[in-house]
Order: C-alpha cells, then sequence, then structure tokens
C-alpha cells in the first residue's frame, strides 16, 4: 500500500526567500506525481505532473524534481510571494491511476 | 473550458440524516473519483468510476455510503445514515481516460459536510 509523507508539515518564510518542500512515498512504482495547491475552503489546483519517466517539470517560479528510486519528490518555490500562502500536497498515482495524497505542507509567506 | 462543477457547497445536518452530493465533470472526461478530505489530512479515495462503470471502491463504507453515475457523466455520492466521523470536505474530480501515464485529475470545489 502506497504511503506519502511531507515534511514539514507547515513551514513559514519572508517574502523573496527560496524554499523546498519535500514529498516522499513508499512504493516506486508510480505512474505519475502531482503537487497540488489548496486555498483555505477551496479545491486542489494543479500546480505540476511530472510522468513517471521524467525527472523534473517546470512552470514560472516552480519546479518539481521526481527521484523514483529513492522515493522522493521536491517542490522548489523561487523568490516566494504572500499570494503562494497555501496548503501544498503531493499525490503519487498508482497502477489504476488513483491519487494517494500525503497530509500537505502548510506555507505561509510573510509580507 | 468549464471545470468541475460540485453542488451544494455547504451542508449542515445531524447525525442519522441522510444527505447528497452532486458532480459534473469536465466534458469528455470518461474517469470521475470522489474523495473524502477530513481536517488537517490529505484527501482519501472513496470511489473511481470509469464512464458508468466503477473500478475502485474498496475505501467506501458500504454500509452507509452509495455512489451511482448511470449515464457515464454527472454523478452522486449519498450517505445514509450521517455519523459525526462524516464531516469533511467530499471532493470531485475527474480526468479524460483512467490510462496511460498523463492521467492529470481536475477538482472541483469540493462540499464541507458538517454532521452535529
Amino acid at each position: 500500500k502506497q504511503e506519502v509523507t511531507q515534511i514539514p508539515a507547515a513551514l513559514s518564510v519572508p517574502e523573496g526567500e527560496n524554499l523546498v518542500l519535500n514529498c516522499s512515498f513508499t512504493d516506486s512504482a508510480i505512474y505519475n506525481l502531482q503537487w497540488f495547491r489548496q486555498d483555505p475552503g477551496k479545491g486542489l489546483t494543479s500546480l505540476l505532473l511530472i510522468q513517471s519517466s521524467q525527472r523534473e517539470q517546470t512552470s514560472g517560479r516552480l519546479n518539481a524534481s521526481l527521484d523514483k528510486s529513492s522515493g522522493r519528490s521536491t517542490l522548489y518555490i523561487a523568490a516566494s510571494q504572500p499570494g503562494d500562502s497555501a496548503t501544498y500536497l503531493c499525490a503519487c498515482s498508482g497502477s489504476a491511476r488513483q491519487l494517494t495524497f500525503g497530509s500537505g505542507t502548510q506555507l505561509t509567506v510573510l509580507p | 473550458e468549464a471545470g468541475v462543477a460540485q453542488s451544494p457547497r455547504y451542508k449542515i445536518i445531524e447525525k442519522r440524516q441522510s444527505v447528497a452530493f452532486w458532480c459534473n465533470p469536465i466534458s469528455g472526461h470518461a474517469t470521475l473519483y470522489w474523495y473524502q478530505q477530513i481536517l488537517g489530512q490529505g484527501p482519501k479515495l472513496l470511489i473511481q468510476f470509469q464512464n458508468n462503470g466503477v473500478v475502485d471502491d474498496s475505501q467506501l463504507p458500504k454500509d452507509r455510503f452509495s455512489a451511482e453515475r448511470l449515464k457515464g457523466v454527472d454523478s452522486t455520492l449519498k450517505i445514509q445514515p450521517a455519523k459525526l466521523e462524516d464531516s469533511a470536505v467530499y471532493l470531485c474530480a475527474s480526468s479524460f481516460l483512467g490510462g496511460g501515464s498523463d492521467n492529470e485529475q481536475f477538482f472541483g470545489p469540493g462540499t464541507r459536510l458538517t454532521v452535529l
């Protein structure tokens, strides 16, 4: 059974700082890995999807990496802004394309 | 392109009452998922449909939860009777196909259920 862990559970940084969010998973037989953003009281917004054959994906100030062999993914946010404050969730897609989620990292970017 | 639609957005009921949630996926998306997200946790899959067939409902508490997708488009999730521990956000998601590695899921805004 896939288990996904995200560390830290909460993170507070000053505006402008570069930061890294971590995600680890126990079963390396994944089909893809997605990073989501969730604002309070809202649904999930997909940020990046990394296919199992890829090592990284980039979108604007976001860069996500994937190392299947070690069971790790990171989300790098450059030049953080207060608008980046949200909960960030990673999720692994298994053989039936179902997502197993971590518990998320709650990010606060201070002005 | 319209996103995944869900209703209602909020629902408050008393324990032992019944409740139903509705989801309309993105047009053309064959796969539909219902997730339960308890406060402070990540979403947990309840049921997955491929068109109007069930792919996986192994984590659905079938004694009280039921779901259907009769015409392979929109779906309803029902809880009867509700328990206090069912208080959560119920998220619906859809994807174009169940197969293939590029199976990006798109989520609706969710229904926040409070059971008193």
